[in-house]
């Protein structure tokens, strides 16, 4: 059973950058051809797809974040992470990492990352 | 970009009836649609995918059907694990998208 976690600092200040990684077990980062995507959700609001990466390390980012997001894998690690640059508090939200073909089926619990000073 | 249109925003349903929720698409994408439930404090289950295939272990009461623009979510008898907040997905045009939510709650 694949389970992906998420982790970094809950608590980023305004201008800087937002780094979260996301650990895969249960399977290897490098087997199949899944896509490994970032997905964030203000509270009580909808979700809002950031940008997701293949393993081959062709990205894909929503261009309403693309000048800020960067995400990157680590097949070592079995990880891939992501990086948001000049956060504001409309960053702030839950941040879900995930797999999948088009479609993720598998998710992490998910991270809350407040952006204050 | 593809802007996906969720109704109701709230849906109030007796356990046993049937519920039915609509996802609109600004254009088409065929059927390139899934369907998730979120309860809360926890992430998004796939329900389905393909606009009409069940994901692995979801039960047979979830269905969906549609093409093209117009999508339909039915959960043929609402049983009390079922409250929850329900979201489509396009994955025909990036940035894929989600539409903004149908809350399902108990009438």
């Amino acid at each position: 059973q694949v389970q992906l976690q998420e982790s970094g600092p809950g608590l980023v200040k305004p201008s800087q950058t937002l780094s979260l990684t996301c650990t895969v077990s249960g399977g290897s980062i490098s087997s199949g051809s899944y896509y490994w995507s970032w997905i964030r959700q203000p509270a009580g609001k909808g979700l809002e797809w950031i940008g997701r990466i293949y393993i081959s390390g062709s990205t894909k980012y929503n261009p309403s974040l693309k000048s800020r997001v960067t995400i990157s894998v680590d097949t070592s690690k079995n990880q891939f992470s992501l990086r948001l640059s000049s956060v504001t508090a409309a960053d702030t939200a839950v941040y879900y990492c995930a797999r999948g073909l088009l479609w993720p089926d598998y998710w992490g619990q998910g991270t809350l990352v407040t952006v204050s000073s | 970009e593809i802007l996906m249109t969720q109704s109701p925003a709230t849906l109030s349903v007796s356990p046993g009836e049937r519920a039915t929720l609509s996802c609109r698409a600004s254009q088409s994408v065929y059927t390139n649609l899934a369907w998730y439930q979120q309860k809360p404090g926890q992430a998004p289950r796939l329900l389905i995918y393909g606009a009409s295939t069940r994901a692995t272990g979801i039960p047979a009461r979830f269905s969906g059907s549609g093409s093209g623009t117009e999508f339909t979510l039915t959960i043929s008898s609402l049983q009390s694990e079922d409250f929850a907040v329900y979201y489509c997905q396009q994955y025909n045009n990036w940035p894929w998208a989600f539409g903004q939510g149908t809350k399902v709650e108990i009438k």
